[in-house]
């Protein structure tokens, strides 16, 4: 079945780049997203990415899209301490014909800012 | 904002009772999904609902699981008997349909289900 990696942790420093990855092993998710998870909070949902696509900007948020090396990296310019929450990548695992979208998510990936 | 909310934040219950998680969806949404999250493990699909049947489900979604829309507005997940390994946040979602742009599952806050 599909399957999504990520590491598992990144610290940055406030003002910094961070940079999450992500692989996946199906190549036909058609929709590939960034969700984040502050504390005691739900799953929210911060950006995502159509197949066809390389490469979507959203004010500070940047993802890339390798499809040809399955790998998605989620980039946020400029990270506050705000930002520090656990990422999860998922990819959707549409089955042909059905219609059907569930998510196949990745393990997350804790980012903690320091000041 | 709409927003999806669940009901309770948190469930302690004994081994062997049933348990009833409660979802509202987003209002004008068509699809519902439950997920589950064991501590320290990746969210994994559990179900998702359409037209008030079951659309899909994972091999974790037993005899022991029940979804239900019993209104127009609330979606349930029902565990019949629980296991210590039931104990997990269980996440609902909704989505306005399953093709386009608009293939965006929203998702609650979660309830934390502990299984003493």
């Amino acid at each position: 079945g599909e399957d999504v990696e990520q590491s598992l942790f990144l610290s940055v420093r406030e003002g910094d780049s961070s940079v999450i990855n992500c692989t996946y092993t199906d190549s036909s998710s058609t929709y590939l997203y960034w969700y984040k998870q502050e504390p005691g909070a739900g799953l929210q949902l911060l950006t995502y990415i159509f197949s066809n696509m390389d490469m979507k900007q959203d004010q500070r948020l940047t993802v890339l899209l390798n499809k040809k090396d399955k790998h998605l990296s989620l980039r946020i310019a400029d990270t506050q301490t705000g930002d520090s929450a656990i990422y999860f990548c998922a990819v959707d695992g549409r089955r042909v014909g059905t219609g059907f979208q569930k998510l196949v998510f990745g393990t997350g990936t804790r980012l903690l800012v320091s000041p | 904002e709409p927003e999806v909310t669940q009901t309770p934040s948190h469930q302690v219950t004994q081994m062997g009772q049933e348990v009833i998680l409660r979802c509202v969806p987003i209002s004008n949404h068509l699809y519902f999904y439950w997920y589950r999250q064991i501590l320290g493990q990746k969210v994994e699909f559990l179900v998702s609902f359409y037209n008030n049947e079951i659309s899909e489900k994972s091999e974790i979604f037993d005899d022991q699981f029940s979804v239900e829309r019993p209104d127009g507005s609330n979606f349930t997940l029902k565990i019949r008997s629980t296991k210590l390994e039931d104990s997990a946040m269980y996440f609902c979602a909704s989505s306005p349909r399953t093709s386009g742009e608009k293939n965006i599952q929203y998702f609650g806050a979660g309830t934390r289900l502990s299984v003493l």
